[in-house]
């Protein structure tokens, strides 16, 4: 099965900006991954984030997007805010199956 | 508002089984492919398996091919995972998931599986 990579951790600022991104051990990311986000709290279940790309979830901040960005899927915050400290899991679809990227713990300092 | 409800969840021994049940309250279940995520303590999302909607489908990473099972019940709202063979391996927060094709993935607050002698 096919791996996901992901930056194991990454620092901003407050107000600064952050790309993410997801890679696929097959090759370059595309739509056809329907790519998706997910931030996870501590002690908390995961929630979507974004999905299929760019779409974003009915709680999900104007300051996330999601983009593809060379052969790689791409989430941006731009305006850091404390409460965007937490760990965020890339996903990718490879025909029914999908596989989970190994996460960003992002720190916001 | 609370949609679905793992439950099932608890202490075992290495070789044994247990049964995780996520019930859906919104009462929309068949309408969804559904899935399990594992997590194991301090670490990241494994997927483990799906099903579609009718159940005619199922899938499951490699690592629990043969001795996890992933099923539902449209008519009852819910979705099961019988996990027999356990090693510690196993030990992980469950996650039941609703979703369809590049929509949402709707996520339940998962139940904790110890597998410890």
């Amino acid at each position: 099965q096919a791996v996901v990579t992901q930056e194991p951790s990454l620092t901003v600022s407050p107000g600064g900006t952050v790309t993410l991104t997801c890679g696929s051990s097959t090759g370059a990311v595309t739509s056809g991954h329907y790519p998706y986000w997910f931030q996870q709290k501590p002690g908390q279940a995961p929630r979507t984030l974004i999905y299929d790309t760019s779409n974003k979830d009915s709680w999900t901040p104007a300051r996330f997007s999601g983009s593809l960005l060379g052969a790689k899927a791409a989430l941006t915050l731009s305006g850091a805010q404390p409460e965007d400290e937490a760990d965020y899991y890339c996903l990718l679809s490879y025909g029914a199956a999908v596989v989970f990227g190994g996460g960003t713990k992002l720190t916001v300092l | 508002e609370v949609q679905l409800v793992e439950s099932g969840g608890g202490l075992v021994q290495p070789g044994g089984s247990l049964r995780l049940s996520c019930a859906d309250s919104a009462f929309t279940i068949k309408n969804y492919w559904m899935s399990w995520v594992r997590q194991a303590p301090g670490k990241g999302l494994e997927w483990v398996a799906n099903i579609n909607e009718d159940g005619s489908e199922k899938y499951y990473v490699d690592s629990v091919k043969g001795r996890l099972t992933i099923y539902r019940d449209n008519a009852m709202d819910s979705l099961y995972l019988q996990m027999n063979s356990l090693t510690a391996e196993d030990t992980a927060v469950y996650y039941c998931v609703k979703y369809a094709t590049a929509m949402v993935w709707s996520w339940g607050q998962g139940t904790l599986v110890t597998v410890s002698s």
